[in-house]
């Protein structure tokens, strides 16, 4: 059973140009949890996704970022615009379900350098 | 005040030693807690969930304490390999987990 699959590992971008970060989740998931790690900082929640629905979107700055999760294939969490603070190991989480199966299993992350 | 805090670290400790991490939390309407630990930066890996009996996995022991919004991690006999960050993690049962900081822990030789 593969575990929580995120691509690309590290992707590098110029400032101004978008990124796209992919997230599978393990086999049997259907719940999905995006959080990025600054660096030098903890682990900071920013999007909860079931298939096809936003759940929770608390942790998303309010410009340039969005996620969704489609019917069929990954997960997306999207960058336009990036800027240098957008530089950072971003994560990926699945989870069987919400109530009584919460643990959350988490991606290698991708990790994103803006130059 | 932060959701979760930690113990500041790093801890510093010889093979064989007993190590006591602590965490609070802020939120007392959560219902989950766990700890994890995340080698070099990589993907945090779940080490145990904390119960309010108490729970223990081998060498370590993780407790709860909900009237003080306190959680515990006890790692005996520490190993070289037991070298991570030790991260107190809160679900307040609306899906996303909290993090604490993180407790760095070096075990030498």
């Amino acid at each position: 059973n593969a575990g929580v699959m995120q691509n690309p590992r590290h992707l590098v971008r110029r400032r101004g140009q978008e990124a796209r970060l992919r997230c599978s989740p393990m086999k049997g998931h259907s719940h999905v949890y995006w959080y990025r790690q600054l660096p030098e900082e903890g682990l900071k929640f920013m999007v909860y996704l079931q298939k096809e629905n936003i759940i929770d979107e608390s942790g998303m700055p309010k410009e340039r970022f969005s996620a969704e999760f489609p019917k069929e294939g990954p997960s997306i969490l999207r960058i336009q615009q990036v800027v240098r603070g957008d530089s950072a190991a971003y994560f990926c989480a699945s989870s069987p379900g919400f109530f009584g199966e919460e643990t959350q299993y988490f991606g290698p992350g991708t990790r994103l350098l803006v130059l | 005040r932060k959701e979760v805090e930690q113990d500041p670290g790093p801890f510093n400790v010889p093979e064989g030693a007993t190590v006591a991490f602590n965490c609070t939390y802020s939120n007392s309407a959560s219902q989950s807690f766990f700890w994890y630990r995340q080698d070099c930066r990589k993907e945090p890996k779940l080490l145990m969930s904390v119960y309010s009996s108490g729970n223990e996995d081998g060498r370590f022991t993780a407790q709860l304490n909900r009237a003080s919004q306190y959680i515990s991690l006890l790692i005996r006999d520490s190993k070289l390999s037991d070298s991570a960050t030790y991260l107190c993690v809160v679900n307040p049962l609306t899906g996303k987990l909290i993090f604490g900081q993180g407790t760095e822990l070096s075990v030498k030789p």
